[in-house]
């Protein structure tokens, strides 16, 4: 089943924050963070592996709460270079579903000057 | 230049006519991976392999077919395409399944009309 992610859309100033959710119905057991700017391929940003740590790099960090089943994305002091279309994807790993890694709708953000 | 690579990357073609993408990888990666992105709808898997010889299917694997007879290539074949499968279509492969970030090709645009 998809995750849902929220918000849909966000529009930032440079240099403000911004936090991006993604939550599955399903016990989850990683969530994957892409960045894709426009006409241009998926990026990685991070994996979260059940019972691992909070994770993060420059000012993007993540965290993933195996309890709710949820995965939040943290942006610091938003850059111009952040805008794009945030999707995270998740992935069960037990039973059939090793392999299958679904992805949220979306979020588009844009950061402005 | 480690990378993942599609052909074509652009594409017209009519109903029913067979087509196969190709998607290659020479990275030694284990894991590949299908998707397709349409509007609104974010990244959906097709079909995925964890290693040659072994696939799966995706969310959305009906009209599709794939093969992984060698580890480098995993081509996407549509044996009878129709408009509903007008699309982008993404190859990704990660080192395995699991915790490993996936690298993603630059993407198919498949019109069928």
């Amino acid at each position: 089943q998809q995750p849902v992610q929220s918000p849909q859309a966000v529009i930032l100033r440079e240099g403000e924050d911004a936090v991006i959710n993604c939550s599955s119905s399903k016990a989850l057991y990683s969530v994957h963070w892409y960045r894709q700017k426009h006409g241009e391929a998926p990026v990685f940003l991070m994996i979260l592996l059940k019972g691992g740590e909070q994770k993060g790099h420059d000012k993007i960090s993540a965290s993933f709460n195996e309890k709710k089943q949820q995965s939040s994305l943290y942006l610091t002091a938003s850059q111009l270079s952040y805008s794009g279309t945030y999707f995270c994807g998740t992935a069960m790993n037990y039973g059939g579903s090793q392999g299958n890694l679904i992805f949220g709708k979306g979020t588009k953000l844009s950061v402005k000057p | 230049e480690a990378q993942v690579t599609q052909n074509p990357r652009y594409l017209i073609t009519v109903t029913g006519k067979k087509l196969t993408v190709t998607c290659s990888q020479n990275m030694n990666h284990e894991y590949m991976s299908w998707y397709r992105q349409d509007p609104g709808l974010g990244l959906r898997q097709i079909y995925y392999s964890m290693n040659v010889e072994v696939t799966d299917k995706g969310d959305v694997p009906e009209g599709y077919k794939v093969s992984r007879k060698e580890k480098r290539n995993f081509p996407l074949i549509l044996e009878s395409p129709s408009p509903n499968q007008t699309s982008l279509y993404f190859c990704a492969s990660s080192s395995r399944w699991g915790g490993y970030e996936q690298y993603f090709g630059p993407g198919t645009r498949l019109t069928v009309t």
